[in-house]
């Protein structure tokens, strides 16, 4: 079966835009998992669904982040007037209810100029 | 709050050498544990994972890994690396009454010298 998927693989955008980045997750998976690595601060958490409950938004660094999941499957992840900083790849994980193996999409490579 | 530390940064082992990538954790609790690898340009695959019971654990490609609670450590071990073993190494830990979201460590970079 197809993995986590992720769109774009590769953004470009330029200081100040909002971006919104995509993740598909694996058939069945109720859980979704939103991570960013960067050089400087590694691999970070940054927000987690679960079924129909509430987000875990505990890990968005800012509230130029937020992230919606429609239909209990597809995410996006925006960030507002985006800042150099934002620079990262994103990942996005999904797993199944009550799992703790978690699958990472490719990822999206974002760029701020 | 939580935290892993992967000591090493860069390691370099010859092909055939064995291979240990240190891990260790501070957390009140026994968390899940995890031993996931990116290599280059890809995402992260899972090598293996400690929950409970036995402490040494079987993973994928080779690996293996030993959870030592007094230690607090989950090294990661290989008794012959490959030279597609070079990639990045990531330690995780997770709380499962806290959505199971991955704590990282810094990661372990991993060159294998023919």
């Amino acid at each position: 079966g197809a993995g986590v998927s992720q769109s774009p693989s590769n953004k470009v955008t330029e200081k100040g835009k909002d971006v919104e980045l995509r993740c598909d997750p694996i058939s069945g998976h109720t859980a979704l998992y939103w991570y960013r690595q960067s050089l400087g601060q590694g691999l970070e958490f940054l927000i987690y669904f679960q079924g129909n409950s509430a987000p875990d938004k505990s890990g968005l660094p800012s509230d130029r982040f937020s992230a919606e999941r429609t239909g209990g499957s597809v995410s996006t992840l925006t960030i507002q007037r985006t800042q150099q900083e934002d620079s990262a790849v994103y990942l996005c994980a999904s797993s199944f209810l009550r799992s703790n193996e978690q699958f990472f999409g490719p990822g999206t490579r974002l760029t701020v100029l | 709050a939580q935290s892993v530390t992967q000591p090493d940064i860069h390691i370099t082992v010859s092909e055939g050498a064995s291979l240990e990538l240190r891990c260790n954790y501070s957390y009140g609790a026994t968390p899940y544990l995890f031993w996931y690898v990116q290599s280059p340009g890809q995402g992260l695959q899972l090598l293996l994972k400690y929950f409970s019971g036995d402490t040494l654990v079987q993973g994928i490609k080779g690996f293996e890994a030993e959870f030592k609670r007094s230690q607090s450590s989950f090294n990661l071990r290989k008794p012959s690396v490959h030279w597609s073993d070079a990639a990045e190494y990531f330690c995780a830990v997770a709380l499962w009454d806290a959505g199971n979201m991955l704590t990282f460590g810094g990661g372990t970079r991993l060159m294998v010298k023919p």
